[in-house]
């Protein structure tokens, strides 16, 4: 089993809808980062959450420690939100201090 | 400010050769680390530089290695390359690489292994 559990893995959705994109994860955690990422190959960091939730612009982004869940809610949703969103707790504590690890990636397209 | 700088941006290697790569933080940023992104794995932890002392590795093999200058600057080197390094290589920095840090991502260096 993986250490980060995103879903779904492919997104399509219409202009203007709401999109959730889930991420499950099974270490502690220091932080957790939401990425973005283009066909190009660069990466954005959109949130880093250590709890509650966050909002930047359309983008919202919350997280239950207790329960290992983060989630990346986009209202609204618009072409140009299509990308990559990836997941990536911190670890915390034992092997997996300090380092990043990774969901899979959620393929979101928007169509107009 | 400048954002965080890899070079080169696109790499052509013969296998059994090696290679270098290099990034550039931001500046005041004294942690940077290493991933390896490829379609069938995804993205993975390669290791992660503060003050030159390499503070956390990921699993990969030897043939993988880094440095970093007392100006934070940080390089890795692949040796004799595989057809299976073949792959984005991303860095990131942060202030100090600790807890709830941000990271600011590079835009990477595409390395083709022939």
């Amino acid at each position: 089993k993986n250490e980060v559990e995103q879903s779904p893995q492919n997104l399509t959705a219409q202009e203007g809808e709401f999109i959730t994109i889930n991420c499950s994860y099974s270490v502690g955690i220091s932080a957790l980062h939401w990425l973005q990422q283009h066909p190009g190959g660069g990466i954005v960091s959109l949130f880093m959450l250590s709890s509650g939730k966050k909002k930047h612009g359309r983008l919202i982004a919350t997280i239950n420690i207790q329960e290992k869940h983060s989630s990346l809610h986009i209202t609204a949703s618009h072409p140009r939100d299509s990308a990559v969103y990836i997941c990536a707790p911190k670890g915390a504590g034992g092997t997996s201090y300090g380092k990043l690890t990774f969901g899979q990636g959620t393929i979101l397209t928007v169509h107009p | 400010k400048a954002g965080v700088t890899q070079t080169p941006r696109y790499l052509i290697k013969t296998r059994g050769q090696q290679v270098t790569l290099s990034c550039s933080p931001i500046s005041g940023h004294r942690s940077v680390s290493w991933y390896q992104q490829t379609p069938g794995q995804g993205l993975q932890f390669l290791f992660e530089y503060f003050s030159e002392t390499q503070r956390n590795k990921g699993n990969f093999p030897g043939r993988f290695s880094g440095r970093q200058f007392s100006n934070s600057r940080s390089e890795m080197n692949v040796s004799t390359l595989e057809l299976g390094d073949s792959a984005l290589y991303l860095c990131a920095s942060s202030l100090a690489g600790q807890g709830a840090e941000g990271y600011t991502f590079g835009s990477g260096t595409r390395l083709t292994v022939v």
